[in-house]
C-alpha cells in the first residue's frame, strides 16, 4: 500500500526567502507525481506534474524534483511572496493503470510580509 | 472550457437523509475521479470512471455510497442515510487517459451532516 508523507506539516518564512517542501512515498512503482496548491475551503490547483521518467519540472518560481529510487520529491519555491501562503499537497499516481492517486496530508505554508 | 464544475458548493443535511452531488468534468477528459477530504488531511480516493465504466471503488467506501457516470459525461455521487462522519469536502477531478494523466480538480462540495 502506497503511503505519502509530507514534512513539515507547517512552515512559516519571511517574504523573499527560498524554501523547499518535501514529499516522500513508500512504493517507487509510480506513474507520476503531482504537486498541488490548496487555499482554505477551496479545491486543488495543479502546480507541476513529473512523469516517472523525468527528474524535474519547472514553472516560474517553482521547481519540482523527483527521485524514484529514494522515494522522494521536493518542491522548491524561489523568492517567496505572501500570496504563496497556502497548503501544498503532493499526490503519487500508481504505475499500473494510472487511476488512483495517493495524497500526502500537505504542508501549510505561511509567508510573512 | 470552464474547467471542472461541482454542484452544489455547500450542502447541509440532517443525519439519515440522502444527498446527491454532481460533477461536470472538462469535456475532452474521459476519466473522472471522486475524492473525499476532511480537515487537515489530504484527499482520500473514493472511486473513478473511464468513460461510463466505474473502474475502481475504494474498499473504505460503504454500500451507502454510489456513483454513476451515465453516457460518460457528468457524474453523480449519492450518499444514502448520511451520518455525521460523512461530513467532509467531496472533490471531483478529471483527466485524459493518455499522455500526462494530470488531474484537474473542481472546487468541491462541502457536506455538513447535522
Amino acid at each position: 500500500k502506497q503511503e505519502v508523507t509530507q514534512i513539515p506539516a507547517a512552515l512559516s518564512v519571511p517574504e523573499g526567502e527560498n524554501l523547499v517542501l518535501n514529499c516522500s512515498f513508500t512504493d517507487s512503482a509510480i506513474y507520476n507525481l503531482q504537486w498541488f496548491r490548496q487555499d482554505p475551503g477551496k479545491g486543488l490547483t495543479s502546480l507541476l506534474l513529473i512523469q516517472s521518467s523525468q527528474r524535474e519540472q519547472t514553472s516560474g518560481r517553482l521547481n519540482a524534483s523527483l527521485d524514484k529510487s529514494s522515494g522522494r520529491s521536493t518542491l522548491y519555491i524561489a523568492a517567496s511572496q505572501p500570496g504563496d501562503s497556502a497548503t501544498y499537497l503532493c499526490a503519487v499516481t500508481r504505475g499500473t493503470n494510472a487511476g488512483k492517486s495517493t495524497f500526502g496530508d500537505g504542508t501549510t505554508l505561511t509567508v510573512k510580509p | 472550457d470552464t474547467g471542472v464544475s461541482q454542484n452544489p458548493r455547500h450542502k447541509i443535511t440532517k443525519r439519515g437523509q440522502n444527498v446527491t452531488f454532481r460533477c461536470d468534468p472538462i469535456s475532452e477528459h474521459n476519466r473522472l475521479y471522486w475524492y473525499r477530504q476532511t480537515l487537515g488531511q489530504g484527499p482520500e480516493f473514493l472511486t473513478y470512471f473511464q468513460n461510463e465504466a466505474q473502474l475502481e471503488k475504494s474498499r473504505l467506501l460503504s454500500d451507502r455510497f454510489s456513483a454513476e457516470r451515465p453516457k460518460g459525461s457528468f457524474s453523480t455521487l449519492e450518499i444514502q442515510r448520511t451520518e455525521q462522519g460523512d461530513s467532509a469536502m467531496y472533490l471531483c477531478a478529471s483527466s485524459i487517459s493518455t499522455g500526462l494523466y494530470g488531474y484537474t480538480f473542481g472546487s468541491g462540495t462541502r457536506l455538513t451532516v447535522v
